[in-house]
């Protein structure tokens, strides 16, 4: 799963302040999933999201959460005016055509947010 | 509510011992998989489940699939230090999106 990247490894943010989440999915992949975990639970799923489009988003928080996947780059997990209960290691991943290989997907590293 | 149950949340035992983690569900899943998680990384895919009584094996371990798709397990043979780790269990009903157990902390204790 090293092809699925993610960037910043780590991320300390104040509250008020705005998180920026990168994922590049891994080669040939066109499927992106962002998921969220929280200390000692298990994943949530928050949104899935092809080439500019968002497929289904049914577990992001109503206020202050976005993403998106543009035709060009990574893609973005957004936070606005971070609150502490917002900390927790968010994971990207990726798969491909759903014809190729369907349900499996390969997880990133994470992103550990900290909100002071 | 909890969709995925894993069982037990924490495990620990000593090397050369086998183990077995259940994975269970009153919902039907299209697929299951497992997965493995290191501290500060992210889950490994170890295998996808997609038939129900499917059984398959990598090296010691050995998964398999609930015959009507609601349940797995995962049997490790002679565990070893290095098995240690969070293993968990994610189902998908289709809608590409995975449901996570709350994992199985493993520890072989040498």
């Amino acid at each position: 799963n090293a092809g699925v990247m993610q960037n910043p490894r780590h991320l300390v943010r104040r509250r008020g302040q705005e998180a920026r989440l990168r994922c590049s999915p891994m080669k040939g992949h066109s499927h992106v999933y962002w998921y969220r975990q929280l200390p000692e639970e298990g994943l949530k799923f928050m949104v899935y999201l092809q080439k500019e489009n968002i497929i289904d988003e049914s577990g992001m928080p109503k206020e202050r959460f976005s993403a998106e996947f543009p035709k060009e780059g990574p893609s973005i997990l957004r936070i606005q005016q971070v609150v502490r209960g917002d900390s927790a290691a968010y994971f990207c991943a990726s798969s491909p055509l759903v014809a190729v290989s369907p349900d499996t997907q390969y997880f990133g590293p994470g992103t550990r947010l900290t909100v002071l | 509510t909890q969709l995925l149950e894993q069982s037990p949340q924490f495990l620990s035992i000593q090397e050369g011992e086998n183990l077995t983690v259940y994975c269970n569900s009153s919902s039907v899943f299209s697929s299951l998989q497992w997965y493995r998680q290191e501290p500060g990384e992210g889950p490994v895919l170890l295998v996808t489940v997609v038939t129900g009584g499917e059984v398959k094996k990598l090296k010691r371990l050995t998964f398999q699939f609930g015959d009507a798709r609601k349940d797995s397990s995962l049997h490790i043979t002679a565990a070893q230090t290095g098995d240690t780790g969070l293993y968990l269990c994610a189902g998908s009903q289709g809608a590409q999106k995975l449901v996570f157990g709350q994992g199985t902390r493993l520890t072989i204790n040498p």
